[in-house]
């Protein structure tokens, strides 16, 4: 059981460029999220899903896209990295929502934007 | 809106001491109150979910109490060892479906 695995582990952008950090989770949970953490910042959501073929956006979506085509993967698309997406990315996974369950995360996305 | 405060944000203490750490929110209608920590450079790691009919959770060396009359939640660590040296983050979701973090308190146990 491997839990939430991401990759890259670390990434390093050109302004402009676009790339997937892929997030996968083999615990059959239905509930999936990306985060954000910035210092001073916290952790902010960036978008969701509930379930296979359902996203909804958090708090921070702009420059971002995700899809769910499989309960197992909820990749996260930049579309056209930009300076102020250099961030820790995090993926999490919950068997319920969050207004009654833990969320299990992944060991983060390191990207730095140039 | 709710809001979620730590404080204090740095805490250092010898190995052996029982510590509390402190997580106030604005909001008492509360879905759940969640505690979390998170090593330097690594994930986050589930301690504690305490629902809002609780008013306490336990695991091992590990005690969240939950009062939402007071806006407060509280978790309390046992006997610490240096291993439990880490970021430990309080966070409730809001009806957005967000989870709205604390800044988190940096916890260092000196041997």
């Amino acid at each position: 059981n491997a839990g939430v695995t991401q990759t890259p582990k670390f990434q390093v952008l050109k302004t402009g460029q676009s790339m997937t950090l892929q997030c996968a989770q083999d615990m059959n949970h239905e509930y999936m999220s990306w985060y954000r953490q910035d210092p001073g910042m916290g952790l902010r959501l960036i978008h969701y899903s509930v379930g296979a073929g359902i996203t909804d956006q958090g708090e921070v979506p702009n420059g971002y896209n995700v899809s769910r085509s499989t309960t197992e993967d909820f990749p996260l698309r930049l579309l056209s990295a930009a300076p102020s997406q250099t961030s820790v990315y995090f993926c999490a996974s919950s068997f319920d929502s969050v207004w009654t369950d833990t969320q299990y995360f992944g060991p983060g996305t390191r990207l730095t934007v140039l | 809106k709710q809001e979620v405060t730590q404080i204090p944000a740095a805490l250092s203490v010898p190995e052996g001491e029982n510590l509390v750490l402190n997580c106030s929110f604005t909001d008492s209608a509360i879905y759940n109150l969640q505690w979390f920590r998170q090593d330097p450079g690594k994930g986050l790691t589930s301690l504690l979910l305490i629902q809002s009919s609780q008013r306490e959770q336990t695991s091992g060396r590990l005690n969240a109490s939950l009062d939402k009359s007071s806006g407060r939640s509280t978790l309390y660590i046992a006997a610490s060892q240096p291993g439990d040296s880490a970021t430990y983050l309080c966070a409730a979701p809001d009806s957005n479906y967000q989870l709205i973090w604390g800044a988190g308190t940096k916890l260092i146990i000196k041997p």
